[in-house]
């Protein structure tokens, strides 16, 4: 157990919607990551947020935006879904921005 | 050509076998995780390196920045090492962007 979790586990939702993923981060760890794992583009890096400000931006499609909170907990909006955002959505933490702790995963279904 | 390249793709080893993975890059970096995914889909990262290397149990990483490559060793390997093997490059963008390699699965028989 890496300490971050991650809910919810499975999301199966329908075309057009919106869906939000949420991330609580190790105890005391300022960073958070998220990363995109799907079948045909492999692990890709969405975005980083470091004590609640935007650090850095890859892969990350307009349609999905994210945010830090206070409390340091995450969450990755996705709208406007299509087929093609069906994948294995993880969060990552880090306390220095070295060293990752990756949480268990949201598996996303687009139907 | 991808910026990240890693071999083998798939490795099926006997029990008690040294193992290497290779891992090149194209661009700069600053540093370099080697990740693990195991048939559930969790992640573990094992390494982060930024130059020479690191052991951690029968794990063993090694980077050498200036040729751009990276290898992981695993030795006496056991089925429990059987995962998927992903190495992520961080490049020396001015952002924290990974960029990530496809993968070797290994398999490792009893």
């Amino acid at each position: 157990d890496s300490g971050v979790t991650q809910t919810p586990k499975h999301l199966i939702t329908a075309t057009g919607q919106r869906v939000t993923l949420r991330c609580s981060p190790r105890s005391g760890d300022l960073s958070v990551y998220w990363y995109q794992q799907s079948l045909d583009q492999g692990l890709q890096f969405l975005i980083q947020y470091y004590n609640g400000e935007e650090r850095a931006k890859g892969n990350i499609l307009e349609r999905f935006s994210a945010q830090q909170f206070p409390d340091l907990h995450s969450e990755l909006n996705l709208s406007s879904l299509e087929l093609g955002d069906s994948a294995l959505y993880f969060c990552a933490s880090s306390p220095n921005e070295g060293d990752q702790f990756f949480g268990p995963g949201t598996r996303l279904t687009v139907l | 050509k991808n910026e990240v390249e890693q071999s083998p793709q798939n490795l099926t080893a006997q029990e008690g076998e040294f193992i290497t993975i290779n891992c090149s890059y194209s661009v700069g970096i600053s540093a370099l995780h080697w990740l693990q995914q195991h048939p559930g889909g969790g992640i573990v990262s094992l390494f982060m390196l930024s130059s020479g290397k690191k052991k951690h149990g029968r794990l063993i990483a090694t980077i050498n920045i200036q040729e751009k490559h990276s290898s992981l060793h695993i030795t006496a390997s056991h089925p429990r090492d059987s995962a998927v093997y992903i190495c992520a490059p961080k490049p020396t963008s001015g952002t924290y962007k990974y960029i990530f390699g496809t993968g070797t699965r290994l398999k490792v028989l009893a």
